[in-house]
């Protein structure tokens, strides 16, 4: 079984510039989460989808963020403009049931730097 | 919001020393949940505990689930080299069943 996989791995844009985070989750998952980690600092939640809808995107910075999850499939996180304050690791997760009951299975993450 | 407090943030311990990170909450915790993450990896989840008082075991790794559900530690016996990363507790988040709050992590380095 694949896992969730994440890409690009790495991304270095400008501030100002715009730029399109993808992540595959396991097939068959109907819930994909996105989660940050700022360096040195806690891994903190984003958004939540259940197939193409958007559960709970509570977490979510500013207006700067769009995320989609088109068909239900894979989903994109667009960050534009990029600040600097936005670099850090994202991480995409999806699980099967809810997470009360078992793990997430999370991405490799993409590692993102703004300059 | 829920916040989940997490101590020590560093760890440095020679090879076959023992290691404990421990996680606190304010509020009881429906569950809580352990994961490691490597250097340059992606947190990988190992294990959840439920009930108060809760103790499990995995090889030299303990955790356990305090009897008020309100605190965890992950104890690693004798460590090893692999045991290298960051250890982070985290717990459902504000009723929900899908989002989790996540400590800000224990770096654990082991010296060979």
């Amino acid at each position: 079984e694949a896992g969730v996989t994440q890409f690009p791995s790495h991304s270095v844009i400008e501030k100002g510039q715009t730029v399109t985070l993808r992540c595959d989750p396991i097939s068959g998952h109907d819930n994909l989460y996105w989660y940050r980690r700022v360096m040195g600092k806690e891994i903190k939640f984003l958004l939540h989808f259940v197939k193409e809808s958007k559960q709970d995107e509570s977490g979510m910075p500013n207006n700067r963020f769009l995320a989609e999850r088109t068909g239900g499939t894979y989903s994109t996180l667009k960050v534009q403009p990029a600040e600097l304050e936005d670099s850090g690791v994202y991480f995409c997760a999806s699980s099967q049931v809810a997470v009360r009951y078992y793990g997430y299975t999370f991405g490799s993450g993409t590692r993102l730097t703004v300059v | 919001g829920q916040q989940v407090m997490q101590i020590p943030q560093y760890q440095h311990v020679q090879e076959g020393e023992d290691f404990t990170t421990y996680c606190n909450s304010s509020t009881t915790l429906s569950n809580i949940q352990w994961y490691k993450q490597r250097p340059g990896g992606h947190p990988v989840f190992l294990i959840q505990l439920v009930k108060s008082g809760e103790v499990k075991k995995q090889k030299r790794l303990t955790f356990q689930f305090g009897e008020a559900k309100k605190n965890s530690s992950l104890h690693i016996t004798a460590t090893q080299t692999t045991d290298v990363g960051t250890y982070f507790c985290a717990a459902l988040s504000g009723g929900s069943n899908y989002k989790l709050t996540f400590g800000k992590g224990t770096l654990l380095t082991v010296n060979p």
